[in-house]
């Protein structure tokens, strides 16, 4: 069973740039099988989609967050990474990577990491 | 863009029956996943392309999805079904969660 697991810092200041990796094992990001993914909650709020990637590079990313946002894939490690630059408070969240459930662009997530922490504060 | 609509919060006796909602504009036509969330843990899909279930995951989850509504059905609940539940769909703008529903077990 595929596993995925966040790292990165759990503290960032504002207006500076959060990066995140998720290291996927049991498994390959470079499948054409499967896209990955970010998505993140806000500490008692409700789950936002941040972006997905294709083992080529190819990214789609949410409207909302497009300007500030880049994910990456790195096959060799075996990674993808987010970017998300010009943070503020609002970007304080549990941030998680997950798996699509399978190629096609509707399917489900499955499975996810268990998620890390990041806040925004100076 | 589109948006998903739950309620916020639905409270069932342990044995009896919990429908969630989920609303969206012509949503029947979308395929809609239901996933499961702990406190403190990632969330857990439950039912996904409508009233598919995961293995592992027991037959009292099933989902329905017609019109503008899709909904997750818990039957026989069970103490340990007390979570927050979401829905989501993939649109052309991408992927869209529901606001989330808490599953209360009285």
């Amino acid at each position: 069973q595929v596993q995925l697991q966040e790292s990165g810092p759990g503290l960032v200041k504002p207006s500076e740039t959060l990066s995140l990796t998720c290291s996927v094992s049991r498994g390959s990001v470079y499948s054409s099988s499967y896209y990955w993914a970010w998505i993140r909650q806000p500490p008692g709020k409700g789950l936002e989609w941040i972006g997905t990637i294709y083992y080529t590079g190819s990214a789609s990313y949410n409207p909302s967050l497009r300007s500030r946002v880049t994910i990456s894939v790195d096959t060799s490690k075996n990674q993808f990474s987010l970017n998300l630059r010009s943070v503020t408070a609002a970007d304080t969240a549990v941030y998680y990577c997950a798996r699509r459930g399978t190629i096609a662009p509707q399917s489900w997530f499955d499975p996810w990491g268990q998620g890390t922490l990041v806040t925004v504060s100076s | 863009s589109y948006v998903l609509t739950q309620p916020p919060s639905v409270s069932v006796a342990p044995g009896q029956t919990a429908r969630i909602t989920c609303g969206g504009s012509n949503i029947g036509r979308k395929s809609v996943h239901w996933y499961q969330q702990r406190p403190g843990q990632a969330p857990v899909v439950v039912v996904y392309d409508d009233n598919d279930r995961p293995s592992g995951i027991p037959e009292r989850f099933s989902g329905s999805n017609s019109g503008n509504t899709a909904t997750l059905t818990i039957s026989r609940v069970e103490a340990g079904d007390e979570a927050d539940y979401y829905c989501q769909v993939w649109d052309n703008s991408g992927d869209i969660f529901g606001g989330g529903t808490k599953l209360t077990v009285l």
